[in-house]
């Protein structure tokens, strides 16, 4: 299976602050990673895939970038709403694995 | 709008079989480019994916359970299930089915709201 390591694995930023989140791969998986975001007693919600693709109706302070392995989400303008857990996922190979999330908190 | 929403019993007890359903509305299960996924979180932590199906009835399974776990579709309800046999405490999670874009990019763009399963006796 293929690892995903998603760094740092909490944040402490205030509103209005840019956030910068990592997504590693154990292997190359061209740009299939998508990103989602959890909030708590809740589902996830896919925010970007192909690794920079914004999904409808998904805010535009939302962009992720990279390809191969190293892979970034980030939130130009945090707002009280993004406060969450960010999860990536990847669809290269089978079968589909997550990374460990990176939970973005007040400071 | 594609809705997906699971059913099924929240507390097993340990060695049974664990059964959950996941009913589609606003969208036909039969239309193609998509699977039909499950997906469990174990309580405060990650996402990990046990299988999926299509609506023609191929299914995968995560290797790690793929001894434990069946997938059926039933296309005339418009409904997805799952079987996961001799559960333990460590199958305690909540269960989420989501429908995965399988021709085009991987990602799971709706999700049920997950149903938290309990083992216990």
């Amino acid at each position: 299976d293929i690892q995903m390591t998603q760094s740092p694995s909490s944040v402490s930023a205030s509103v209005g602050d840019r956030v910068t989140i990592t997504c590693r791969a154990s292997q190359g998986i061209s740009r299939w990673l998508t990103w989602y975001q959890q909030k708590p007693g809740k589902a996830p919600k896919l925010l970007i895939y192909a690794a920079s693709s914004l999904q409808s109706g998904v805010p535009s302070r939302f962009s992720g970038s990279g390809s191969g392995t190293d892979f970034t989400l980030s939130i130009s303008s945090l707002q009280p709403e993004d406060f969450a857990t960010y999860y990536c996922q990847q669809a290269n190979s089978f079968p589909p694995t997550f990374g460990g999330g990176t939970k973005v908190e007040i400071k | 709008q594609v809705q997906l929403q699971e059913s099924g019993p929240g507390l097993v007890k340990p060695s049974q079989t664990l059964s959950l359903t996941c009913t589609v509305s606003g969208g036909s299960i039969s239309s193609g480019g998509y699977y039909w996924s499950w997906i469990r979180q174990h309580p405060g932590k990650g996402l990990e994916w046990i299988g999926y199906i299509s609506y023609s009835g191929s299914t995968y399974y995560n290797p790690s359970l793929k001894s434990r776990v069946t997938i059926s579709v039933d296309t005339s309800k418009n409904q997805f299930s799952l079987k996961l046999s001799s559960v333990t405490a460590a199958d305690t999670a909540v269960y989420y089915c989501a429908r995965e874009r399988v021709t085009t990019d991987g990602s799971f763009d709706y999700w049920g709201q997950g149903t938290l399963v309990t083992v216990s006796s």
